[in-house]
C-alpha cells in the first residue's frame, strides 16, 4: 500500500536559518504530492504540491521537487520566521476508485527569534 | 464560501455513548474523507467516499460506521465510544486526487 516517511522532529531553527524537512514515498502508479502545514489548534491547510515528476511546488518561500527516481518530495526554506512555526506534514494521493490521501506523521517546526 | 464544516467542535462522551460527528462541505466535491489525529501518530484515515453511495474503509475504520447519502454530507457515527477514540477528528475534501483537500476545523473528542 501507499505511505510516507519524513523526518519525525522535532525540529529547533533560529530566524533566518535554512530549513529541510526530508520526505520519502512509497506508492503505485503516479501519486500527486503535498505539503501541508497545521498551524496550533487550527486544521490542516495546503502549502504546496506537485502532481508529476520533476515539477517543483513553490509557496510562501517553501519549496519541494517531485524527485521520482529517489521518490521523495523534500520540503526547503532558505530562511524561516517565527511565524512559520508549525507542524508539517508531507501527503500523497492516489486517485480513481481508489482515491486515498496518506499522510506522514508529521515534523514539528518550532522558529525561534 | 464555507468550505468544509464540522460539528461539534468539542464533544465528551462517556464510554459505551453513541455520537455522530458531521461533516458538510459546499463545493461539490466527490472524495470525502474522515481522519483521526493523534500525538505521534500524524494523521490515520478511518473511512473514505469516491462520491455519494459509495464509502470504503481507511486504516482505523474498528468503532466507526460511515454513509453517504448525498455529495455534501459525509456523518462519522461511534457507536459505542471508547476511551481509545480520544482524539481530533478532521472531515476532508477534494476534486480531485491531484487537487488540495480542503478540511474542517476539527472536532475535539474526549470518551471518559
Amino acid at each position: 500500500g501507499n505511505s510516507v516517511t519524513q523526518m519525525e522532529g522535532p525540529v529547533t531553527l533560529s530566524e533566518e536559518a535554512f530549513l529541510t524537512i526530508n520526505c520519502t514515498y512509497t506508492a503505485t502508479g503516479y501519486p500527486s504530492l503535498f505539503w501541508y502545514v497545521q498551524y496550533p489548534g487550527e486544521g490542516l491547510q495546503l502549502l504546496l504540491k506537485a502532481t508529476k515528476a520533476d515539477d517543483k511546488g513553490s509557496n510562501k518561500g517553501f519549496e519541494a521537487t517531485y524527485r521520482k527516481e529517489t521518490t521523495s518530495f523534500h520540503l526547503e526554506k532558505g530562511s524561516v520566521q517565527v511565524s512559520d512555526s508549525a507542524v508539517y506534514f508531507c501527503a500523497l494521493s492516489t486517485g480513481g476508485s481508489n482515491y486515498k490521501l496518506t499522510f506522514g506523521k508529521g515534523t514539528l517546526l518550532t522558529v525561534n527569534p | 464560501n464555507a468550505g468544509v464544516t464540522q460539528t461539534p467542535k468539542f464533544q465528551v462522551l462517556k464510554t459505551g455513548q453513541s455520537m455522530t460527528l458531521q461533516c458538510a462541505q459546499d463545493m461539490n466535491h466527490e472524495y470525502m474523507s474522515w481522519y483521526r489525529q493523534d500525538p505521534g501518530m500524524g494523521l490515520r484515515l478511518i473511512h473514505y467516499s469516491v462520491g455519494a453511495g459509495i464509502t470504503d474503509q481507511g486504516e482505523v475504520p474498528n468503532g466507526y460506521n460511515v454513509s453517504r447519502s448525498t455529495t455534501e454530507d459525509f456523518p462519522l457515527r461511534l457507536l459505542s465510544a471508547a476511551p481509545s477514540q480520544t482524539s481530533v477528528y478532521f472531515c476532508a475534501s477534494s476534486y480531485s486526487h491531484r487537487h488540495e483537500a480542503f478540511f474542517g476545523q476539527g472536532t475535539r473528542l474526549t470518551v471518559v
